[in-house]
């Protein structure tokens, strides 16, 4: 079973920050947080992850708690081409470890 | 950079066949990761192929087998074909344990 609990749905406005938020109480120190979409009829695309600290890249930030026990995928100016399921996922980074899939967030941006 | 490439991308079978699906990884990934997605759920990991041999399994019966290649890309083979095993199949590369990046899949329909 997925080990994280995300909103099933969101809606953003075009233009404006979308907010993911993501819940993982049960993280174990040595598991990763990991972000995907998936855009209808098409496969997941990885977005960012992260241990411990705050990361950045060209497409989003991930702002993970002290506590570890959540954390916020943050798209800065959000695009129609945004609108997706988005999925949480805890990974422990070693080779032969699945990706577990959960239901994710759609994301619905309007203009 | 050529990313994950997969084929055919689409695929009908009878009940009781047998089916190939191929993948090639992305340049530089030496692991292969195969995933079941059943419409509107979260993808199922299947296996994973490191080094030519299966490196992690989840849940699913000795039916489903797979290969992979010297030049890192993979088949997943499908024997006696259930109407459940109708889905759409991802393929996704890495290089070890880092971020997997999936291809748009093969969406396989068993009458």
């Amino acid at each position: 079973d997925a080990k994280t609990t995300q909103p099933p749905s969101m809606d953003c406005a075009e233009g404006r920050a979308a907010n993911l938020p993501c819940n993982h109480s049960t993280i174990s120190g040595n598991e990763y947080v990991y972000w995907y979409r998936q855009i209808h009829s098409q496969g997941p695309q990885y977005i960012i992850h992260g241990l411990k600290n705050n990361e950045t890249n060209e497409m989003a930030s991930l702002i993970i708690t002290e506590d570890r026990k959540s954390s916020t995928l943050i798209l800065p100016h959000a695009t129609l081409r945004d609108t997706a399921v988005y999925y949480c996922i805890v990974r422990v980074g070693q080779a032969g470890t699945a990706l577990i899939f959960g239901k994710g967030t759609t994301l619905s941006v309007s203009s | 950079e050529t990313g994950v490439t997969q084929s055919p991308t689409h695929l009908i079978k009878t009940r009781g066949q047998q089916v190939t699906l191929r993948c090639s990884s992305q340049s530089g990934h030496n692991t292969v990761s195969w995933y079941q997605q059943a419409l509107g759920q979260g993808p199922q990991f299947i296996f994973q192929y490191y080094r030519e041999e299966e490196n992690g399994r989840g849940n699913f019966p000795p039916r489903f087998s797979g290969l992979q290649f010297p030049n890192y890309s993979s088949e997943l083979n499908v024997n006696a074909l259930e109407l459940d095993d109708s889905a759409l199949y991802l393929c996704a590369s890495s290089l070890g344990s880092g971020p997997q990046h999936f291809g748009d899949g093969t969406r396989l329909s068993i009458l």
